[in-house]
C-alpha cells in the first residue's frame, strides 16, 4: 500500500528554471492538496483539488500551477523558479479535505527544493 | 496575530515526565481540531483529533476550550520516542478546501534520557 508518493525527494534549480513536482495516491481520495513548509511559518496551502478536473487556490498560490486530470495524480508546476520558492513541499490527500475526524490528511514524504 | 499560534519550544523534559502544550486559535467559528506529529525531516501524521468533551489515547490527552479558544495536548510518562514537533491544526470552517485546515508552526518536544 503506497499511500501518497511524491517525487523527487530533493531538487536544486536555478532561478528561472521550471519543473514539476509529482504526486500520486492510490487510496481513491477525492481531495488532494499541496503545502509548503518554511521555518517558523507552519504548513501553508498552495493549491488544492476536490476531484478530477477541479482545482482551486489556497493561501499562497502565486508562482505555482496545478492540474487534476485523474483522481490519482496532482502535479505541482513551478513555471519560473525563484529563490523565495526554496522550501519543503508536501502533497496530501484525504476523503474529505482532512476536516473530518474520520478522514485525516495523508502526507507524502516531501520534496526539498532549493532555488539558487 | 497568527490564526493558529503555538509556543515553538523546544520543551526539554526527562523521560517519564508529564508535559503539556497549548495552542490558541483566532476564529471562534472553527469547527474541528487536530494534533499532528512531525518527526525531524519527515511528513506530518495525525496524532489525534480533539473532541469537544476532551479525549484520551493512551498516554495522550487532548482538550478543547472553546470559550478561551485554545486546545491542549498532555503527554504523560514521556518516552524518548515522543521527541518530535507537534502541530496544532484547526479547521476554520470556511469551506471544504480553501484554507479549511490551518496549521500552527509547531511545538518541538525533546525527551531526554
Amino acid at each position: 500500500n503506497a499511500g501518497v508518493t511524491q517525487t523527487p525527494k530533493f531538487q536544486v534549480l536555478k532561478t528561472g528554471q521550471s519543473m514539476t513536482l509529482q504526486c500520486a495516491q492510490d487510496m481513491n481520495h477525492e481531495y488532494m492538496s499541496w503545502y509548503r513548509q518554511d521555518p517558523g511559518m507552519g504548513l501553508r496551502l498552495i493549491h488544492y483539488s476536490v476531484g478530477a478536473g477541479i482545482t482551486d487556490q489556497g493561501e499562497v498560490p502565486n508562482g505555482y500551477n496545478v492540474s487534476r486530470s485523474t483522481t490519482e495524480d496532482f502535479p505541482l508546476r513551478l513555471l519560473s523558479a525563484a529563490p523565495s520558492q526554496t522550501s519543503v513541499y508536501f502533497c496530501a490527500s484525504s476523503y474529505s479535505g482532512g476536516a473530518s475526524h474520520n478522514s485525516p490528511l495523508h502526507f507524502g514524504n516531501g520534496t526539498r527544493l532549493t532555488v539558487t | 496575530r497568527k490564526e493558529v499560534e503555538q509556543d515553538p519550544g523546544p520543551f526539554n523534559v526527562p523521560e517519564g515526565a508529564t508535559v503539556a502544550f497549548n495552542c490558541t486559535y483566532s476564529n471562534s467559528a472553527s469547527q474541528s481540531f487536530f494534533w499532528y506529529r512531525q518527526d525531524c525531516r519527515k511528513e506530518p501524521k495525525l496524532l489525534m483529533s480533539v473532541y469537544s468533551s476532551g479525549n484520551e489515547d493512551g498516554r495522550f490527552t487532548a482538550q478543547l476550550n472553546r470559550a478561551s479558544q485554545y486546545i491542549s495536548l498532555l503527554i504523560r510518562d514521556s518516552k524518548l520516542s515522543d521527541s518530535a514537533t507537534y502541530l496544532c491544526v484547526v479547521n476554520m470552517g470556511l469551506d471544504t478546501g480553501r484554507r479549511a485546515l490551518t496549521f500552527g508552526s509547531g511545538t518541538r518536544l525533546q525527551v531526554q534520557p
